[in-house]
């Protein structure tokens, strides 16, 4: 089956430090990633859509500038936490969507970030 | 208004009794319905897919239904396990090209012994 690695699994920064996270489709190559944040017994919330070579497209209320987006292989993408507060703490999660099976977005595991 | 509802919010149910949850829609034009399984701190883990010919699908000892007229769908677990204890969220798609889904709130399984 399709796998989606984030990497780190968790991170914990100092306010005011970045922090990036990265997306791969390990087994496929995903020209569509979707970046998640999800509150503690919350659904997901989609932040952005990332297309391979172009531009993220964010969801309304998503700063472009506090969370940079690069999609710049068909394989990774990386979301970037600039200038990091404790409001931005919360579960980042990733999908690529696959070529195969009706589009089906496949998940990464998430990614937890502390910030202090 | 979320166009995907769940119920119920939370439900908690002894180790080998059966479980039914439920989604209701209102996306529109629809594409597919999904269910997934998430493990607390995990991603969610896609357990069925279905599209609007699809009636019934299954995956091991769960088995979900959609009846696209009504804009419903339920998700059984059958003989459930400790290992169940997660979230389950309905996940609908419509048929734009974007792929953008429509999340549920999720039901929360908790299994005892």
């Amino acid at each position: 089956g399709a796998v989606v690695s984030q990497h780190p699994s968790w991170v914990i920064c100092k306010s005011g430090t970045s922090v990036k996270i990265e997306c791969r489709s390990l087994d496929f190559q995903a020209t569509t990633m979707f970046w998640y944040r999800q509150f503690p017994k919350q659904s997901l919330m989609l932040m952005a859509t990332s297309n391979e070579g172009s531009k993220a497209t964010y969801e309304q209320g998503v700063e472009k500038d506090k969370f940079l987006i690069n999609h710049a292989s068909l394989t990774l993408s990386t979301l970037t936490v600039t200038s990091a507060h404790p409001e931005d703490s919360s579960f980042y999660i990733c999908s690529a969507r696959a070529p195969r099976d009706h589009g089906e977005q496949f998940f990464g595991p998430g990614t937890r970030l502390t910030v202090l | 208004k979320n166009q995907v509802e769940q119920s119920p919010q939370s439900l908690i149910i002894l180790e080998g009794k059966n479980c039914t949850l439920q989604c209701n829609y209102t996306v529109s034009p629809f594409s597919n319905l999904r269910w997934y399984k998430q493990d607390t701190g995990r991603g969610p883990v896609s357990l069925t897919i279905m599209t609007f010919s699809e009636n019934t699908k299954s995956n091991g000892r769960y088995t979900a239904t959609l009846d696209a007229d009504t804009k419903q769908s339920s998700l059984h677990i059958t003989a459930s396990q400790l290992s169940d204890s997660a979230s389950y969220i309905c996940v609908v798609s419509g048929t734009d090209s974007w792929g953008k889904l429509q999340f549920g709130a999720g039901t929360q399984v908790v299994v005892t012994p």
